[in-house]
């Protein structure tokens, strides 16, 4: 089955430094989400792309936060000062039908972000 | 806005057992439900997902789920457990209009299958 990766899988940062998380979507999916949980808690919508913009986003998703398709095939989250607080696995998705909200989501494997 | 209660953190079964893992959601309008499961240092991975038609749908790996509008519920059902499904397991929501098209999860259960 395809799948969906990401890179790396453990980042470690200091306090207000930037970070970008890399997702490479499954090649004919259109839509591509962002979520993320921090441990012991529940898997948290951040954003959703499609067509080169956002579709919708979190509160979570403040402007600390973006998000960009630079290429066609990778999706990128960017922290930009990062905070304690966004110590969490951030998990890429993607789906094939944005219309469909009946279409499953794939998954990647996450990258654990740890801030220090 | 759209919820999803997972009650149990953990579901501790012996093998050969049968298993259910609870969930229930909250929605405006009608419900898209999904389950999905987590195993050690993967992403999530589609199980099952109900939209319409018959109350009980089957998924992948033998699992089942019954969807239940009275009860807003839809718990996740295995004749007989298998060591092999230990793992996390997530149900989701999604409104089958308005609200945005997010899916929204619970915090997850924890199913423990023991020899």
């Amino acid at each position: 089955e395809p799948e969906v990766t990401q890179t790396p899988s453990h980042q470690v940062t200091q306090m207000g430094q930037e970070v970008i998380l890399r997702c490479v979507p499954i090649s004919n999916h259109l839509y591509f989400y962002w979520y993320r949980q921090i441990l012991g808690q529940k898997v948290e919508f951040l954003v959703s792309f499609y067509n080169n913009e956002i579709s919708e986003k979190s509160e979570i998703f403040d402007d600390q936060f973006s998000v960009e398709r630079p290429d066609g095939s990778n999706f990128t989250l960017k922290i930009r000062s990062t905070k304690l607080e966004d110590s969490a696995m951030y998990f890429c998705a993607s789906s094939e039908d944005r219309a469909a909200r009946g279409e499953k989501l794939f998954f990647g494997s996450g990258t654990q972000l740890s801030v220090l | 806005a759209q919820s999803v209660a997972q009650p149990e953190d953990q579901v501790n079964v012996a093998e050969g057992n049968p298993l259910t893992v609870k969930c229930t959601y909250s929605v405006s309008g009608n419900p898209y439900l999904f389950w999905y499961v987590q195993y050690p240092n993967r992403g999530l991975q589609f199980l099952l997902k109900y939209i319409t038609g018959d109350n009980l749908v089957k998924g992948s790996y033998g699992f089942e789920a019954e969807f239940n509008k009275s009860q807003t519920s839809f718990h996740l059902k295995k004749p007989s457990a298998l060591v092999s499904d230990s793992a996390l397991y997530f149900c989701a929501v999604r409104a089958d209009s308005g609200g945005g098209n997010k899916l929204t999860f619970g915090t997850g259960t924890q199913l423990k299958v023991e020899l």
